[in-house]
């Protein structure tokens, strides 16, 4: 399968622990983007990556979360003394960042829920 | 701030139905206007629109753009209960930088009974 992957696909934590979450983009994608998605609502947009640079992150992303894509390729997006109010499915998406396709295509989610 | 209007938002008909689903936005710099489809997962792609006017089609599936009055359309002839789902219309923007994020609307729910 080379399609975007996500890992784990279901996480419970309880309030206050860390939690941390694994994306591989298709893999001669240079772009990644993290999105958040609740019940009833449309996925939105929380950060995005050029290769290795994180070149924007939404006001949605407080100072609790981070994302990291070290070397260009997997990335990861880490939450600390998660809330309850973090409990979403946070999805990956990838793209090829050529300016003729904007087109993301989605990895399956990591499905939070913090008691 | 970009903003994306999907109606209804949720939508019941039988199969072999044909169904129309809207979606209206409105942004300072528009690039793009693309539809997904989801399932109890994560989102999967249908069509990119960039034109005004030309219609896009898979199987039963088509879309069309209209850039003047800021809209789009998906319909889907001879529904089959595989077609339920939420359909997701995003808009993306133009390049005022070097990001592609994406602005999703809340989606409609289609239900497709046999």
């Amino acid at each position: 399968d080379t399609g975007v992957s996500q890992d784990p696909r279901h996480k419970i934590t309880k309030r206050g622990q860390n939690v941390t979450f694994r994306c591989d983009p298709i893999s001669e994608h240079n772009r990644l983007y993290w999105y958040r998605q609740t019940l009833g609502q449309g996925p939105e947009f929380l950060t995005y990556f050029q290769n290795e640079a994180q070149l924007e992150k939404s006001r949605l992303l407080s100072d609790r979360f981070s994302a990291e894509r070290p070397k260009g390729s997997f990335s990861t997006l880490e939450i600390q003394r998660t809330e309850q109010g973090d409990s979403a499915m946070y999805l990956c998406a990838s793209s090829s960042g050529t300016r003729s396709s904007v087109a993301q295509y989605f990895g399956p989610g990591t499905r939070l829920l913090v008691l | 701030e970009d903003k994306v209007v999907q109606s209804p938002l949720s939508l019941v008909v039988h199969e072999g139905d044909t169904v129309t689903l809207n979606c209206s936005y409105e942004v300072t710099n528009f690039r793009s206007l693309l539809w997904y489809k989801q399932e109890k997962k994560a989102p999967t792609f249908l069509f990119m629109l960039t034109s005004s006017g030309i219609e896009k089609k898979s199987g039963r599936l088509s879309s069309i753009l209209d850039k003047k009055e800021l809209f789009s359309i998906l319909n889907i002839t001879a529904t089959q209960t595989g077609d339920s789902a939420v359909y997701l219309c995003a808009v993306a923007p133009g390049e005022g930088g070097s990001n592609y994020k994406l602005t999703f609307g809340k989606g409609t729910l289609l239900t497709v009974n046999p």
